[in-house]
């Protein structure tokens, strides 16, 4: 089972809102991660959560703040976002293969901001 | 500086034919090579990975060749089906911080015309 849950599936916010994405996933992966991808472009890295602690923040403006409840939630919770934050958001998660890690990726929240 | 770099932004290609995708990358750090596939507006989907101790693996139509002394990987689909039209992203995984990131290339979208 490779299954990472992302809800909502669609976010239309205005940039005033305060908003979370929430995502999801059962199969004990204890490395997590949050992307965003603009279309025609590849999924850009935004936060890597190690074991529940932020361990990469790829210099993401403070309006985006991540949250790692427990092992199984990731959260990233929005505030005074601004039109060009209107993205896909992807969320992660990885395994341990022989060689290295496999991510596997969640559908997505659609996000437009308004 | 992309380090990783599908040079060719798209491929058509016949049904039952063969589909080769390239990727070459310029860090000789990366040990560990997956291709993703995706669809519009949905996550990526982990397709086949390779490891840098290894030349070929192998999951039943995909086969993925890794050349560690041009840098070079390549993705074999073969047959083509239609249903395997997307866009399909070559990453090298690299560690940092103690996690595990991705860099992915450009991408290349596959037409697998019937």
């Amino acid at each position: 089972d490779t299954e990472v849950t992302q809800t909502p599936k669609h976010l239309v916010m205005g940039m005033t809102n305060k908003k979370s994405l929430k995502c999801e996933q059962h199969m004990g992966h204890r490395a997590m991660y949050w992307y965003k991808q603009k279309a025609k472009k590849p999924p850009e890295l935004m936060f890597v959560y190690s074991y529940e602690k932020l361990s990469i923040n790829e210099s993401v403006p403070s309006r985006f703040s991540p949250e790692c409840p427990n092992s199984s939630l990731l959260n990233l919770h929005l505030h005074a976002l601004q039109p060009e934050d209107s993205a896909l958001y992807l969320c992660a998660s990885s395994r341990l293969r022989t060689g290295g890690y496999e991510q596997y990726f969640g559908p997505g929240t659609r996000l437009t901001v308004t | 500086d992309q380090q990783v770099k599908q040079n060719s932004p798209s491929l058509s290609v016949q049904e039952g034919r063969i589909s080769i995708l390239n990727c070459d990358y310029t860090n000789s750090m990366f040990d560990y090579f997956l291709w993703y596939k995706k669809y519009p507006a949905e996550g990526p989907t982990f397709l086949i990975s390779i490891s840098s101790i290894k030349d070929k693996n192998e999951d039943g139509r995909f086969t993925v060749f890794l050349n560690k002394s041009a840098k070079h990987l390549s993705l074999h689909i073969v047959p083509s089906q239609p249903g395997d039209s997307a866009v399909y992203f070559c990453a090298a995984s690299v560690e940092e911080g103690g996690s595990e990131k991705l860099v992915f290339g450009k991408g290349t979208k596959l037409t697998v015309n019937p």
